[in-house]
């Protein structure tokens, strides 16, 4: 079965910092392009980022392009996201998602998420 | 502003053959796959059509999707009262960035 763990969020202050991650089990880790998806409160879904199996490959939306970085270790079954130059609006629950089975494509497996709060 | 445009609720009653359009663009919808999802108040978000149109396993057949162009369509037949939940559309989209849609509130009259 596909688990998906995300960990890391809390409370930040405007203009911090913070690590995200994501432990995935039940499937072969470094096979699967992963994603990183948030969601304000109240709102809709936003892609954030993407990475490739071996990491050749990222992509993020210009809304964070520049402050947040998308990671991984294979070794360690892992997917990370670290947020830098926090703002208000990045306050959302993040999920942390596999592609469904084909890369470059929408995700399909979703983990629960994880809350960050951007406030001062 | 989302990238994909849904409206923003859907209401029907039970028994009911109810469907929430997607429209979108040539770069997204037009050139890729369509995924669905419904989110139940205070869960992830779980796939329920990948590829236009197919239905992972598990996911009752009272559920299919269709494309036609730069729109996609997400219907769902014999309405339940558990359908209640949000519906979102999806595109992988040329610019290297995958795009939703906005949401769809699903109300079981």
């Amino acid at each position: 079965e596909v688990q998906l763990v995300e960990s890391g969020g809390g409370l930040v202050k405007p203009g911090g910092s913070l690590r995200l991650s994501c432990a995935a089990s039940g499937f072969t880790f470094s096979s699967y392009s992963m994603n990183w998806v948030r969601q304000a409160p109240g709102k809709g879904l936003e892609w954030v980022s993407s990475i490739s199996s071996s990491s050749s490959y990222i992509y993020y939306a210009d809304s964070v392009k520049g402050r947040f970085t998308i990671s991984r270790d294979n070794a360690k079954n892992s997917l990370y996201l670290q947020m830098n130059s926090l703002r208000a609006e990045d306050t959302a629950v993040y999920y942390c998602a596999r592609d469904w089975i084909y890369n470059g494509e929408p995700p399909g497996y979703w983990g629960q998420g994880t809350l960050v709060t951007v406030s001062s | 502003q989302s990238v994909l445009t849904q409206p923003p609720s859907a209401s029907g009653t039970p028994g009911q053959r109810v469907t929430i359009s997607c429209s979108g663009s040539s770069s997204n919808i037009g050139s890729n796959y369509v995924y669905w999802y419904q989110q139940l108040p205070g869960t992830a978000p779980k796939l329920l059509i990948y590829r236009n149109n197919q239905r992972p396993s598990g996911v009752p057949d009272r559920f299919s999707g269709s494309k036609s162009g730069t729109s996609a369509s997400l219907a769902i037949s014999g309405l339940r009262s558990e359908d209640e939940a949000d519906y979102y559309c999806a595109a992988w989209d040329d610019s290297l960035s995958a795009v939703f849609g906005g949401g769809t509130q699903l109300t079981v009259l």
